[in-house]
């Protein structure tokens, strides 16, 4: 069964550039996560889907990062203009749903941003 | 406060070692908890579910106590390759789940 597919893997850019992350969930999941991963501490959600309709997306800095799924598979999330605190890895991670309580999440390899 | 708080760590052990990581959450709605192990530069990925009767699964025994809100996993016997970060989760039945930012484990020879 393939994983969860993110790209890039690195991503280096001068901050106030722009950035975008892909990710393809597991095939069938409806639940698709964003978390950030900064050094040195735990994954932070920033948006959860179910198909294509946000669940929570409390967390997510509205002025600079927007994400969409727009046909409830592949998703982007975008940062537009970057900071030097975005530094992180971003995570995907996606679980099977509809959401009926807790399910286990499978996490992609992360997206690994500089901005210098 | 943070909503999951974890020992700071980090954990050095020789192998063969008994070691106990503590987890303490402060959301009362929470309903399921999870240990996620993390390896350098890698994802986390689900290390075992924690009920409140206790579960173990091999080397690893994992506690909840909901009345102190509390989590714990105790690993047996270490081995090398149980060196990682250890992730305390905590979820609501919405399904968001709370990361702690982790606990350190080096096994060493």
């Amino acid at each position: 069964e393939a994983g969860v597919a993110q790209s890039p893997r690195y991503k280096i850019i001068e901050k106030r550039q722009s950035v975008a992350f892909w990710c393809n969930p597991i095939s069938g999941h409806a639940t698709l996560y964003w978390y950030q991963q900064i050094l040195g501490q735990g994954p932070k959600l920033l948006i959860q889907f179910q198909n294509n309709g946000v669940v929570d997306d409390s967390q997510l800095p509205k002025d600079r990062f927007s994400a969409e799924r727009l046909k409830g598979v592949d998703s982007t999330l975008k940062i537009q203009p970057a900071k030097l605190e975005d530094s992180a890895v971003y995570l995907c991670a996606s679980s099977l749903g509809p959401l009926t309580g807790y399910e286990k999440l499978f996490f992609g390899s992360g997206t690994q941003l500089s901005v210098l | 406060r943070k909503e999951v708080e974890q020992d700071p760590g980090p954990f050095n052990v020789p192998e063969g070692a008994t070691v106990a990581f503590n987890c303490t959450y402060s959301n009362s709605a929470s309903q399921s908890f999870f240990w996620y192990r993390q390896d350098c530069r890698k994802e986390p990925k689900l290390l075992m579910s924690v009920y409140s009767s206790g579960n173990e699964d091999g080397r690893f025994t994992a506690q909840l106590n909901r009345a102190s809100q509390y989590i714990s996993l105790l690993i047996r016997d270490s081995k090398l390759s149980d060196s990682a970060t250890y992730l305390c989760v905590v979820a609501t039945n919405a399904g968001k789940s709370t990361f702690g930012d982790g606990t350190t484990l080096t096994v060493k020879p």
